[in-house]
């Protein structure tokens, strides 16, 4: 089966360190993806791991650890526009993404 | 670059009838576009892949005769909802690669059609 599982909802204070977790068991593993999504608006890139280790980009970083089938997103200095849902997703064959249900991110003042 | 397009962005319909949504990648050509639906406070759900020129391929328990997809060509895909029933109503989601199956693309996403059928 497949299966990828994130926290449902977290909280975080304006200028701090947030990590979001992802675990995952799919019958295929292609690489996994990180998606930002605001309220009513489509999904936007934000990291791509195939191999383990982290990936730095700017206040985001993403690790992935194969062996392990996990991920983290970890986002630096946190600002209110990064009020959002985080979505992890794996990539499988045929380039299909499987979605987890996704991190609702709320950043307080 | 690597904008796609989605029209239109919003549409309410009675039930019965049928509703067209477009997908277009700007900026690049596509081979592969995927249609995902997302009910509220859930994740995306792959509804289908479609590749240029072929026929798409509809995951398990989707509809093909009622979900119509057609990609006539590199930069355009469409979804056809046909007999819409208030079940149907959802935010639907086209995203586009390069690829060609088998290589793992970046999916870009457009900016969804949310759809009320009353």
């Amino acid at each position: 089966g497949q299966n990828i599982d994130q926290p449902t909802e977290m909280t975080a204070t304006e200028g701090a360190i947030v990590q979001i977790n992802c675990t995952y068991q799919t019958s295929g593993f292609n690489g996994l993806f990180w998606y930002q999504q605001h309220a009513g608006e489509a999904p936007t890139f934000l990291s791509y791991n195939v191999l383990d280790g982290l990936e730095e980009k700017g206040r985001f970083s993403s690790f992935l650890s194969r062996s392990k089938g996990y991920s983290y997103l970890l986002l630096k200095e946190l600002q209110m526009k990064d009020s959002a849902s985080y979505l992890c997703a794996v990539g499988n064959q045929g380039g299909k993404l499987i979605f987890g249900q996704g991190t609702e991110l709320s950043v307080k003042p | 670059g690597a904008v796609v397009s989605q029209h239109p962005s919003r549409v309410i319909c009675k039930s019965g009838t049928s509703v067209k949504i477009e997908c277009r990648s700007l900026d690049f050509q596509a081979t592969t576009m995927f249609w995902y639906r997302q009910f509220p406070k859930q994740s995306l759900m792959l509804m289908a892949t479609s590749n240029e020129g072929s026929k798409a391929t509809y995951e398990q328990g989707v509809e093909k005769d009622k979900f119509l997809i057609n990609h006539a060509s590199l930069t355009l895909s469409t979804l056809t909802v046909t007999s819409a029933h208030p079940e149907d109503s959802s935010f639907y989601i086209c995203s586009a690669s390069v690829g060609r199956g088998g290589a793992m693309e970046t999916q870009y996403f457009g900016p969804g059609t949310r759809l009320l059928v009353l």
